[in-house]
């Protein structure tokens, strides 16, 4: 019963690398997230996909793209890593009745952590 | 934009004593969440709740929603109960609905 599986669980990169942060869930939920979280400021919001094949910008979503690949999965890409986007990103999913956001409990991965240098 | 403030932001606790964290937020709300996140670092869903009260096992959350205020109690309180609790309010208007903002955390620490 994996749930919500994120890879990578740690990376380094150099300022200016690119990488993709991949997100997998296998709950057949529509809607999924992506989050970081920095000390002292509580978990934001970076993009979110209401449903296969959309996604929307959240509070922080400068320095970053996604992808929904399909109903499973959603990936996460920082094209030109910078200092500022060091964090630990979280995948979350959650099933939709309606409303884009629907008040369901959200399913969370257990985070990537990602130095950038 | 809601803003979610948690108190206390640290609290140490001895086993078997009875636990209180608070939760305000500014502007009405869908629902409130709370959520446990483990030394470890995974995040659980505790509660999802829009009114009155709900209990699982030990915990209980409740909310008043004209106070725009939210409590999580944990009742005989066990080292296992050691984490950073999380509130979080869900807007309540067009695109807002149903979107998490987040408070900064308790971090809970029970010695036995």
């Amino acid at each position: 019963n994996a749930g919500v599986t994120q890879t990578p669980k740690f990376q380094v990169l150099k300022t200016g690398q690119s990488m993709t942060l991949q997100c997998a869930q296998d709950m057949n939920h529509n809607s999924m997230y992506w989050y970081r979280q920095d000390p002292g400021m509580g978990l934001r919001l970076i993009y979110y996909s209401a449903s296969e094949g959309t996604t929307d910008k959240g509070e922080v979503p400068n320095g970053y793209n996604v992808s929904r690949l399909n109903k499973r999965e959603f990936s996460l890409r920082l094209e030109s890593a910078a200092p500022s986007q060091t964090s630990v990103y979280f995948c979350a999913s959650s099933s939709r009745t309606g409303a884009i956001y629907s008040n369901q409990p959200q399913h969370f991965g257990d985070g990537t952590r990602l130095s950038i240098l | 934009k809601n803003e979610v403030e948690q108190s206390p932001q640290n609290l140490t606790a001895q086993e078997g004593e009875f636990i209180t964290i608070n939760c305000s937020y500014s502007v009405g709300i869908s629902a409130l969440h709370w959520l446990q996140q483990h030394p470890g670092g995974g995040i659980v869903s505790l509660f999802m709740l829009s009114s009155g009260k709900k209990k699982h096992g030990r915990l209980i959350a409740t909310i008043n929603i004209q106070e725009k205020h939210s409590s999580l109690h944990i009742t005989a309180s066990h080292p296992r109960d050691s984490a950073v609790y999380i509130c979080a309010a869900a807007g309540s208007g067009g695109t807002s609905y149903g979107k998490l903002t987040f408070g900064q955390g308790t971090i809970l620490t029970v010695h036995p």
